[in-house]
């Protein structure tokens, strides 16, 4: 029962270094998300995906990639890291319905100092 | 494009006392709408939902929530909390064929003995 997968767990970088924050899941679901959040402030949508090519902005993009080469991976690039990006992330799928529950991993921490 | 406030940021708790965390909307069409729980460095995970029919929902530990179309809230009640109900609430909306969640702010629900 692995669901969605993200790693790191918890990262550090130095301003300007680049990353690619990973997710995978095991349910072939469609539908794939990418959410920031800071205290406070809930949940933000960065990216998401409909499937395996299509990807679309969120409401906070700048600053932030993604491809989405297979149904499993969505995974999150930071080229440029700035102290704005310090935040706990998310990322989440579900099925093609869109109705059915978000599916959550457990984060990656990340500071940018 | 539709919003959720949730009204309260904190509320403390003792154990066995009731609990209300609210939840008012804002959009121009039908919702659909969705109470998720974080326990610490988790994940969100679904607690309820409500998609159409009876407007009162129910999960499966106790917690419960009502749809109220005319005043758009979605108010989420558990008549006798547990320290393990210790935990952030987000509520969170979407709209019919638009699968993206837009989420409140959270409420942080701490549960004393």
């Amino acid at each position: 029962n692995a669901g969605v997968t993200q790693t790191p767990k918890f990262r550090i970088l130095k301003i300007g270094q680049s990353m690619t924050l990973q997710c995978t899941q095991d349910m072939n679901h469609n539908y794939m998300y990418w959410y920031r959040q800071d205290p406070g402030m809930g949940l933000k949508l960065i990216y998401y995906s409909v499937g395996a090519g299509i990807t679309d902005k969120g409401e906070v993009p700048n600053g932030y990639n993604v491809s989405r080469s297979t149904t499993e991976d969505f995974p999150l690039r930071l080229e440029l890291a700035a102290p704005s990006q310090t935040s706990v992330y998310f990322c989440a799928s579900s099925s093609a319905t869109g109705l059915e529950p978000q599916h959550f991993g457990d984060g990656t921490r990340l500071s940018i100092l | 494009a539709q919003s959720v406030t949730q009204l309260d940021s904190q509320v403390p708790v003792f154990e066995e006392a009731p609990v209300e965390l609210r939840c008012n909307y804002s959009s121009s069409v039908s919702v659909y709408l969705f109470w998720y729980v974080q326990y610490p460095n988790q994940g969100l995970q679904l607690l309820l939902k409500y998609l159409s029919g009876s407007t009162l929902v129910e999960s499966i530990n106790g917690f419960e929530a009502e749809f109220n179309k005319s005043q758009t809230s979605f108010h989420l009640r558990k008549p006798s909390v547990h320290i393990s109900d210790t935990a952030e609430y987000f509520c969170a909306v979407s709209v019919y064929n638009d699968y993206k969640l837009s989420f409140g702010a959270g409420t942080t629900v701490t549960v004393r003995a």
